[in-house]
């Protein structure tokens, strides 16, 4: 069975600084990796996936997002955030094999403070 | 915009009556999802489909129906609605064009209270 940990629940930042969201997943099979975000009341746009090849990976709003396998890890990182940036960060892993279907973390609240 | 409705888009009803959530696309997507979002669990699938009349379960699959007569059209049925039921229902899409890592493409939800 695959799941997936983000870290932290919240994470307070000040507007310019630098972010790291943390995701580790498990699986006995190879999956792939997304990072959604969810803005308020709204569903969920996807960020970045990794599929295969460069371990780095960058998406859209200036995130990017790096693979370790040893480490089982995605984490997602933005060098300098903006208020804009306020919203729910998901973490989601599907098998490469079968029907694709997405699990996904618990989610983590990134709040911007001015 | 994922060409995805979902309705009805708020919903309050009494426990112990049937409810259904209707999910539309105009992409003619193969695949079609239901999770529910709560506080603390992330997203968890309900039910997929995978073509019309072909519909596989969850991981919280206990308490609901689905059906798809159409490609174009998801229902997710609570036959008999719970409090533990209340919470915010996503339709999801996505075509099959490749073994998996295709992009899953989520609606606005459904935001459903059980009194």
């Amino acid at each position: 069975a695959q799941s997936v940990t983000q870290l932290d629940s919240q994470v307070p930042v000040f507007e310019e600084a630098p972010v790291e969201l943390r995701c580790n997943y498990s699986s006995s099979v190879s999956v792939y990796l997304f990072w959604y975000v969810q803005y308020p009341n709204q569903g969920l746009q996807l960020l970045l996936k990794y599929l295969s090849g460069s371990t780095l990976v960058k998406g859209i709003n200036g995130f990017e997002a790096e693979f370790n396998k040893s480490q089982t890890s995605f984490h997602l990182r933005k060098p300098s955030v903006h208020i804009s940036d306020t919203a729910e960060y998901f973490c989601a892993v599907s098998w490469i094999q079968g029907a694709q279907k997405l699990v996904f973390g618990q989610g983590t609240r990134l709040t911007i403070n001015p | 915009d994922a060409g995805i409705t979902q309705s009805p888009r708020h919903k309050v009803t009494e426990t112990g009556t049937p409810v259904t959530l209707r999910c539309h696309q105009t992409e003619n997507h193969r695949y079609m999802y239901w999770y529910r979002q709560d506080p603390g669990h992330g997203l968890r699938l309900i039910h997929y489909s995978y073509g019309v009349k072909d519909t596989d379960k969850g991981e919280v699959s206990d308490g609901y129906s689905v059906s798809r007569s159409k490609t174009e059209d998801f229902l997710l049925t609570l036959e008999s609605a719970t409090s533990s039921q209340t919470s915010v229902y996503f339709c999801a899409i996505s075509d099959a064009r490749r073994q998996g890592g295709n992009t899953i493409y989520f609606g606005e939800g459904s935001w459903l209270t059980v009194v």
